[in-house]
């Protein structure tokens, strides 16, 4: 058990260029959850896939944002045209979700800055 | 929908102190509750989780909580603070897989 991990851990961009970010869930893991935290608050939830479908996106998650899981292993979060409203940690958490109330795992974070 | 509160976003105890976390949370079905630690610069980790059973729960570090419903609280507990438990803390409620946040306690120890 390697534990979630998310590259890259930092990111700098300018406002208006597309950030990508990665996640490698703990293996057979079926549930992958990503979180975006601002500084000072709670994370909060952005969309989660089980396997490599997309089961649900909260209203935070504009159509400049965009996730994948295509082989239902790692996922990628896609911010276009970035924002300075964009700058925070964005962390993916997994779970084997065999039952109700199954612990997710959190990766380390990519915390993004947007100048 | 269910929510969390955390009533104060900083508390301050001397080392060897007891560590009193506040949570309130409010749901329409038996709740899923959990516990997470944050170091600085790092994700989250697992204190401890309620979800059926004994309404007292322990978890890693030294840590508890009690789960009471006619109070709706979840308070997180620890009788002598340590040096290492300096960090933030979240109270989360699982809402149909998803973790709802509170906003997070930070903790400091003195020496």
């Amino acid at each position: 058990d390697t534990g979630v991990s998310q590259d890259p851990r930092h990111k700098i961009t300018k406002r208006g260029q597309n950030v990508t970010f990665r996640c490698d869930p703990i293996s057979e893991h079926n549930r992958l959850y990503w979180y975006r935290q601002t500084l000072g608050q709670g994370p909060e939830f952005l969309t989660y896939f089980q396997n490599e479908a997309q089961l649900e996106k909260s209203r935070l998650l504009s159509d400049r944002f965009s996730a994948e899981r295509p082989k239902g292993s790692f996922s990628t979060l896609e911010i276009q045209r970035t924002e300075q409203g964009d700058s925070a940690m964005y962390l993916c958490a997994s779970s084997p979700r065999v039952k109700e109330q199954e612990t997710q795992y959190f990766g380390p974070g990519t915390r993004l800055l947007v100048l | 929908a269910q929510s969390v509160t955390q009533l104060g976003s900083h508390v301050s105890v001397s080392e060897g102190a007891l560590v009193l976390l506040r949570c309130n949370y409010s749901s329409s079905v038996p709740p899923y509750l959990f516990w997470y630690v944050q170091y600085p610069n790092q994700g989250l980790q697992l204190l401890l989780k309620y979800t059926t059973g004994a309404t007292l729960v322990k978890g890693i570090n030294g840590f508890e909580a009690e789960f009471k419903k006619s109070e709706t609280s979840f308070h997180l507990t620890k009788p002598s603070a340590h040096m290492s438990d300096a960090a933030e803390y979240f109270c989360a409620v699982d809402q149909g897989g998803k973790l709802i946040f509170g906003q997070g306690t930070e903790l400091s120890v003195k020496p």
